[in-house]
């Protein structure tokens, strides 16, 4: 069974570009999630999605980031205009059910230039 | 959810026994303790759980004290590839948000 895939693994681009991160879950789990580290600071929760329906983005950190997940599958997290904060290392993780084991992959590195 | 408190890094040798403290001295009674790992340049792992029992899986066992104050995590036979940085995280499961909050970890060194 595929686990949780992430893309791209790494991206570059300058200040005020955009970024599109894509993440696509374990199939058939309704849950999914974003994180982030960014340099030398801990891991940092961001969003909760149930199916496509977000149910606590209290982690995002400023109205430069969208999530979505049309249809209840992948997830995407748009940054734009990207700032220099914003490099760091973007983790998505999916579970089954709300309460469960958090299934990660293996993480979308951002840099800003 | 309660904070945790862990040694900020340990050395094993391998084929020995890891032995990694966490401190939760806050816990309250629906609150169960998590601990994953994060491998270099990998997502974080899930690990084990528990709430008041000793647990024990394939990966390793979870040893929490009668007044859930502490837990030791124990990896009973280290390998080099178990060098990673290992964290424990209190979480009611109940919490809508389902988030998990991580803090510094232990950065476990396995050496030859």
């Amino acid at each position: 069974e595929a686990g949780v895939t992430q893309f791209p693994s790494h991206s570059v681009i300058e200040k005020g570009q955009t970024v599109t991160l894509r993440c696509d879950p374990i199939s058939g789990h309704d849950n999914l999630y974003w994180y982030r580290r960014v340099m030398g600071k801990e891991i940092k929760f961001l969003l909760h999605f149930v199916k496509e329906s977000k149910q606590d983005e209290s982690g995002m950190p400023n109205n430069r980031f969208l999530a979505e997940r049309t249809g209840g599958t992948y997830s995407t997290l748009k940054v734009q205009p990207a700032e220099l904060e914003d490099s760091g290392v973007y983790f998505c993780a999916s579970s089954l059910q709300v309460a469960g084991e958090l299934f990660f992959g293996e993480g979308s590195r951002l840099t800003v230039l | 959810d309660a904070k945790t408190t862990q040694p900020p890094s340990m050395d094993c040798a391998e084929g020995r026994a890891a032995n990694l403290p966490c401190n939760h001295s806050t816990i309250s009674g629906n609150e169960y303790v998590y601990w994953y790992r994060q491998i270099h340049s990998q997502g974080p792992q899930y690990i084990i759980h528990g709430l008041k029992n000793n647990e024990t899986n394939e990966m390793a066992s979870l040893i929490i004290t009668e007044d859930r104050k502490s837990s030791t995590l124990i990896l009973p036979h280290a390998t080099l590839r178990d060098t990673a940085v290992y964290y424990c995280i209190v979480r009611a499961t109940h919490n809508a948000g389902n988030m998990l909050t991580f803090g510094g970890g232990t950065r476990l060194m396995v050496k030859p």
